[in-house]
């Protein structure tokens, strides 16, 4: 079946630092590869996404490259912001007959200012 | 365009007791999926509803159904609550079928659902 691996947190990190994320997956065929972001008390706000290798997503300074060939989809962001503090949740979605998002098991971000 | 809404957004039942959840998705979108969060297990898929039509369902055992409207509102219910039934349950919304970003899921603020 499809999984994802996310880097374990928690993440800590100064204000203007550079964030990595990994993720990696497992699927058969060709996923639909996104991120979602949830803020304290909050559900989930779909970050960014990419359908096909080498696409990349990229939205409010954060971005992730589709890699087939090391099934990774790793979210980076150049100079994080207080505000960035949340959890990241990589996920995917089959599109062939599956209609259910496989995520991985969040990494939680902390920027202290 | 309103986002998904869920109702309640709080809820506090006793074990034993059975509870309904709602959900309304965003307009137009047809597909509502229902997803449980939980400290331990992170994120599980329940079930999916298309057209009033379940077309997937997770690895939860039978005392979580639901259902879906002709006007694409999904409800859940679980009866018989269970402590481990604690959860953020999440709806989320979808509109299969209009194109390469078709399958993207919108998700509802939850309902925290606390079992005592």
């Amino acid at each position: 079946g499809n999984s994802v691996t996310q880097m374990e947190g928690p993440v800590t990190l100064s204000e203007e630092a550079f964030l990595t994320i990994n993720c990696t997956y497992t699927a058969t065929g060709y996923p639909s590869l996104f991120w979602y972001v949830q803020y304290p008390g909050e559900g989930l706000q779909l970050l960014l996404k990419a359908t096909k290798a080498d696409d990349k997503g990229s939205n409010k300074g954060f971005e992730a490259t589709y890699r087939k060939e090391t099934t990774s989809f790793h979210l980076e962001k150049g100079s994080v912001q207080v505000s960035d503090s949340a959890v990241y949740f990589c996920a995917l979605i089959q599109l062939s007959n599956d209609y259910k998002l496989s995520f991985g098991a969040g990494t939680t971000v902390t920027v202290r200012a | 365009k309103a986002g998904v809404t869920q109702t309640p957004r709080y809820l506090i039942k006793t074990r034993g007791q059975q509870v309904t959840l709602s959900c309304s998705p965003i307009s137009g979108h047809r597909s509502v999926s229902w997803y449980q969060q939980t400290p331990g297990q992170g994120l599980q898929f329940l079930f999916e509803y298309f057209s009033e039509t379940q077309r997937n369902k997770g690895n939860f055992p039978g005392r979580f159904s639901g259902r879906q409207f002709s006007n694409s509102r999904s409800e859940m219910n679980v009866s018989t609550l269970e402590l481990g039934d604690s959860a953020l349950y999440l709806c989320a919304s979808s509109s299969p079928g209009t194109g390469e970003f078709s399958y993207e899921q919108y998700f509802g603020p939850g309902t925290r659902l606390t079992v005592t």
